[in-house]
């Protein structure tokens, strides 16, 4: 069975702190995404990767970086966390055309 | 720009009844479809999909209904039960592109028992 997991389900971090948000699949898949869902704007795509070490940004990517050091791993980090950033962050990954999504995380910017 | 609108951000049916999700596209190089439902505090999880060169789905209780021309798809749920109340999103994406897809904003689908 298919299985994404991420980090955390529920953070809180202050404004100006780096934040990292670790997502990992058991597929061995290529492609991996990160989005995040907004109420009232769905699913934004904020960067994903088709390989180790290869990154595209998505459509919302300011604010945000990657990385993708080993092919099951992906993470996405905040590096000066702002409260615009409090979202619902959801890790993808992908076979047959089909994503498949861990749990999210919560994330809270006071 | 918004490529991929689901124009009803909320629907309530009756249990036993149908219920249909709509989604409108903009762009003609969409050719593969799919619909995501999501539960709170959840991540989303795939329904069904079709491809371009189908005009329908079917899966169970689901079917999903593509209108080329009219660059415009339909979930129809029959029929609806009350564990159907959820967020549903449809998605769009071009298979000769990159694996992105786009994804609608989402229609809150209440089954009132």
């Amino acid at each position: 069975d298919v299985k994404v997991t991420q980090s955390s389900r529920y953070l809180v971090k202050r404004t100006g702190e780096k934040v990292f948000l670790e997502c990992v699949q058991d597929m061995d898949h290529e492609n991996m995404f990160w989005y995040r869902q907004d109420p009232g704007l769905g699913l934004r795509l904020i960067y994903f990767s088709y390989d180790v070490k290869m990154k595209e940004k998505g459509d919302i990517p300011e604010g945000y970086s990657v990385s993708r050091e080993k092919k099951e791993r992906f993470s996405l980090i905040l590096e000066s966390a702002s409260t615009n950033q409090t979202s619902m962050y959801l890790c993808a990954s992908m076979g047959n055309y089909e994503q498949y999504f861990g749990p999210g995380t919560r994330l809270t910017v006071t | 720009d918004q490529q991929v609108k689901q124009n009803s951000p909320s629907l309530s049916v009756q249990e036993g009844r149908i219920s249909i999700l709509n989604c409108d596209y903009t762009n003609s190089m969409f050719d593969y479809f799919l619909w995501y439902k999501k539960y709170p505090a959840e991540g989303p999880t795939f329904l069904i999909s079709i491809s371009s060169i189908k005009d329908k789905n079917e899966d169970g209780r689901f079917t999903v209904f593509l209108n080329k021309s009219a660059k415009h798809l339909s979930l129809h749920i029959v029929p609806s039960q009350p564990g159907d109340s959820a967020v549903y999103f449809c998605a769009a994406s071009s298979t000769s592109g990159t694996y992105k897809y786009i994804f609608g904003t989402g229609t809150r689908l209440k089954v009132l028992a």
